[in-house]
């Protein structure tokens, strides 16, 4: 079975602080692609960061990084000197190489204060 | 180049009445994939589109809905005789070629946000 778990349901940040949201996800597929999108108020779905599962290297995007860890099924987001508009909830998400859908986890709603 | 589109962004159906949903893909884009969001959870798939054709429904309930895709015009999701429990959020993406997997990038629209009252 393809999962996606987000262990934290809500998490705040300080405006300028780091942030750090967690997702682990299990596949038996060995290709695959990880996403993080952004889901603010107006609920639009905004990509994020992505990375391919067959790289080593962590994807980075401005003030936003992941830590891909492929063994333990790992991929954490970073968002470093958080701002009020980073305010959002945050969809972790994969879809294999083999497969026309994404798997979406629950979310973890982020509040930046200022 | 417009992205994709969705409508209408707010739809109230009373229970027994049918819905249906709107997408306009990114222009040259001939994929579509609906979603739909319930209330605190994620993204769940339900049915991959192309011109008119259905690749994969595996998502999507048996009774009361359908897609389709036509030639000509927007890609149209339709529930029948809803219930209070279709309440979400129903989102549209498309995507460019057919190369599955994640670089096939899937776009997303706003969503269409379902009351049944």
């Amino acid at each position: 079975a393809q999962t996606v778990t987000q262990s934290q349901p809500e998490m705040s940040v300080q405006e300028a602080e780091t942030v750090t949201l967690s997702c682990t996800y299990d596949t038996s597929e060995n290709n695959y692609y990880l996403f993080w999108y952004k889901q603010p108020p107006s609920r639009q779905m905004i990509l994020v960061i992505r990375q391919e599962a067959y790289k080593q290297q962590n994807a980075t995007e401005n003030r936003f990084s992941v830590n891909f860890q492929k063994a333990a099924k790992s991929f954490s987001l970073k968002i470093s000197d958080s701002q009020l508009g980073d305010t959002a909830m945050y969809f972790c998400a994969f879809i294999t190489n083999t497969g026309n859908q994404f798997y979406f986890g629950t979310g973890t709603s982020l509040t930046v204060i200022p | 180049n417009a992205g994709v589109m969705q409508n209408p962004r707010h739809l109230v159906r009373r229970r027994g009445q049918e819905a249906r949903l709107r997408c306009s893909p990114m222009k040259g884009h001939s994929h579509v994939y609906w979603y739909r969001q319930l209330p605190e959870e994620g993204l769940k798939f339900m049915v991959y589109l192309q011109k008119e054709n259905i690749i994969d429904e595996s998502g999507m309930p048996k009774e009361r809905f359908s897609a389709e895709f036509p030639k000509e015009g927007p890609s149209i999701l339709r529930i029948q005789q809803v219930v209070r429990g279709d309440s979400a959020a129903y989102f549209c993406a498309s995507s460019l070629t057919l190369v599955t997997g994640g670089m096939n990038e899937q776009f997303f629209g706003p969503g269409t946000r379902l009351t049944v009252l």
